[in-house]
């Protein structure tokens, strides 16, 4: 099992529609979570992390479930600049040392047409 | 602001020959990361290190050797290029990782293509 799996994608929504991404990790001891958000041929960049208490910015709701090892993205009222892919990151380790590290899922290719 | 910087952008390789790719960060970060994006493959992790005089290895570390002499800079070396080895190539850094949630900041990456 790949240690952090979303989504296949792609996903094709039209403007104004809402889409959830998902994504689940193998590691129980992962310590952070992030949604990074990556434009066609740029770097990734941060879109927002992932809190135990779920947290929202704007259009964007972002929900954990440790229990579940799962993490979710919802984009509401998706707008044409939303068309990127969006990548699942977990830090894996414990504190210091040499086991922390970000682990990127594949991620999910979004494509919002008018 | 410079940010995290990566030379050079583009790069075309014979087979055998050697290179070494340059990150520079301008964010006293202490963690720093090579990764290669591949189609279908996402980004995987090449080395990292933890601070000056440290590095490890990561999911794809074979063919590669990297240095952290100084904070700031992270090298990654090609010894000998492989076709295999033709990727985009991203550097990115970081505060500690430790108990709290810490943006990773990327370079622009850097396109190595092997013939």
């Amino acid at each position: 099992r790949k240690e952090v799996e979303q989504d296949p994608g792609p996903f094709n929504v039209p403007e104004g529609a809402t889409v959830a991404f998902n994504c689940t990790y193998s590691n129980s001891a992962s310590q952070s979570f992030f949604w990074y958000r990556q434009d066609c041929r740029k770097e990734p960049k941060l879109l927002m992390s992932v809190y135990s208490s779920g947290n929202e910015d704007g259009r964007f709701t972002a929900q954990l479930n440790r229990a579940s090892q799962y993490i979710s993205l919802l984009i509401r009222d998706s707008k044409l600049s939303d068309s990127a892919t969006y990548l699942c990151v977990v830090n894996r380790g414990s504190y210091g040392g040499s086991q922390g590290n970000l682990i990127f899922g594949k991620g999910t290719k979004l494509s919002v047409k008018p | 602001n410079a940010g995290v910087t990566q030379t050079p952008k583009f790069r075309v390789l014979k087979t055998g020959q050697s290179m070494t790719l340059l990150c520079a960060q301008d964010m006293n970060h202490e963690y720093m990361y090579w990764y290669r994006q591949d189609p279908g493959m996402g980004l995987r992790l090449i080395h990292y290190s933890v601070g000056e005089g440290t590095t490890a290895k990561g999911e794809v570390p074979d063919g590669y050797n990297v240095s952290r002499l100084k904070k700031q800079n992270f090298l990654l070396g090609l010894e000998s290029a492989a076709p295999s080895q033709t990727s985009v190539y991203f550097c990115a850094s970081s505060y500690s990782l430790g108990q709290g949630d810490t943006e990773a900041f990327f370079g622009q990456g850097t396109r190595l293509t092997v013939v």
